[in-house]
């Protein structure tokens, strides 16, 4: 089936370690993103890809980091320096279907805990 | 990219029809309106798009006036599976990888 999929669903996180989310895509969509949503808020853009090898930050980019090597991957690392990671993240990726607008497609999230 | 204003939440009793509103004063003239729903630990889902008067599909409708400054989703009957937020993105065609910046949504509650 197509679809996006994010790994692992829950992950939990020492204090000043590095963890890496993962999401892969097989819709052949050009731009992916990353979101966080913390308990009851909405979602905040931390990084977008709109082609391969460039990405852009968010409005929450300190503390993590991305990467854009294939088209079909867009990783996410929170990095020690993101002081409060513990949140719900969400990736999704999109593209336009000429006339018409974009539709967004998003994974089932990945939950990361600080511990 | 235009600015959305929505009401933090909204009840509503099974059956009844919703309708929730979305303003979007700064909207450009290539801008499509697409509104998306979320459930609890759920990625949001697409529910339905438009750019201008009316757009219906299986599930909502979607009413935009002539100025296309706001937009109302139309959930007709709803029933408890219903319940979760709403969100409107306002954003142009033909060039995916904006940024797209979602607002609050709005949490809709469908009580029996």
């Amino acid at each position: 089936d197509g679809g996006i999929t994010q790994s692992p669903k829950y992950l939990f996180r020492k204090e000043g370690q590095n963890v890496t989310l993962s999401c892969e895509q097989n819709l052949n969509h050009d731009a992916m993103y990353w979101y966080r949503q913390d308990p009851g808020q909405g979602l905040r853009l931390i990084y977008y890809s709109q082609i391969v090898n460039d990405f852009q930050k968010g409005d929450i980019a300190e503390g993590y980091s991305v990467s854009r090597e294939k088209k079909e991957s867009f990783p996410l690392t929170v990095t020690s320096a993101q002081k409060n990671p513990t949140a719900f993240y969400l990736c999704a990726s999109s593209t336009t279907r000429g006339i018409s607008g974009n539709t967004i497609y998003f994974g089932e999230g990945s939950w990361l805990t600080v511990v | 990219l235009a600015k959305t204003t929505q009401p933090i939440s909204m009840d509503s009793y099974e059956g009844q029809e919703v309708n929730i509103t979305c303003s979007h004063n700064n909207i450009a003239t290539n801008d499509y309106i697409t509104w998306y729903q979320q459930f609890p630990s759920q990625g949001p889902r697409f529910i339905i798009q438009g750019y201008k008067t009316k757009v219906t599909n299986e599930v909502a409708s979607l009413f935009i006036p002539a100025d296309r400054k706001s937009s109302t989703l139309s959930l007709p009957r709803v029933s408890l599976s219903d319940t979760a937020v709403y969100y409107c993105l306002v954003d142009p065609p033909r060039r995916a990888g904006n940024m797209l910046t979602f607002g609050g949504g709005t949490r809709l509650m469908v009580k029996p």
